[in-house]
């Protein structure tokens, strides 16, 4: 059973153009996390929901932006892409950020294309 | 600064070769949690084991092992007798604290078959 479900799987934006992206889970998490991946490099944390709270990182751009309505959902939205944003967006889970035992889960990522 | 080197960017074998994927890392912590993660193509990341910083037994689960060495710092991962399924970008990563995990560039391991 998919536990981190992220939609769509490829998304195809134009430069500029507001494009979101959705994950949902079925954890019953309280934290959930945006990552963006750019080839052949690791993972890089944009922000993320404890519970309600957001947490932004401080060298997130101000162009991503993200939105937890309830505990399953949370998007991301980019306000206006540039060619430098394609990537990969990782959602990841976890219950209780607080525990350095808890253990993040990933969803299977949205591969971002910007023409 | 929290920091994770995986100085091998990509490594190719024949299956059922072991392969060893290094890890190294930095923290001034003297309580931390290490991570290694599997990305197969299709994206989604794998946890395979988590580690504490007091805990330095070596883990096997079937054919993974980790080896956690505290003084040189390393938590390397080997795979015995590699399958084609292990082909995979491998990510070791440190837990920092406030809610953030260090990633390790990755290795791209090609299991030849």
């Amino acid at each position: 059973d998919a536990m981190v479900i992220q939609n769509p799987r490829y998304q195809v934006t134009q430069f500029g153009k507001p494009v979101t992206l959705s994950c949902s889970q079925t954890l019953n998490h309280n934290v959930m996390y945006w990552y963006q991946q750019k080839s052949s490099q690791a993972p890089k944390l944009l922000f993320h929901y404890y519970d309600k709270d957001f947490n932004n990182e401080a060298d997130t751009p101000d162009n991503f932006q993200s939105r937890r309505p309830n505990t399953s959902f949370c998007f991301l939205d980019i306000r206006s892409p540039g060619l430098g944003d394609a990537a990969m967006y990782l959602c990841a889970t976890s219950r209780d950020p607080e525990l350095p035992t808890d253990t993040q889960y990933f969803g299977p990522g949205t591969r971002l294309t910007v023409l | 600064a929290q920091k994770v080197t995986q100085a091998q960017t990509e490594i190719s074998v024949v299956e059922k070769e072991d392969v060893t994927l290094d890890c190294v890392y930095e923290t001034r912590d003297t309580t931390y949690y290490l991570f290694w993660y599997k990305q197969p193509p299709s994206g989604e990341l794998v946890f395979l084991i988590r580690r504490n910083s007091f805990d330095e037994q070596n883990e096997i689960s079937g054919r993974y092992s980790w080896n956690f060495q505290k003084s040189t710092s390393s938590f390397n991962f080997t795979i015995t007798a590699s399958q084609v399924v292990d082909s995979a970008v491998y990510f070791c990563a440190l837990f920092q604290g406030a809610q953030k995990l260090v990633f390790g560039q990755g290795t791209r391991l090609t299991i030849n078959p």
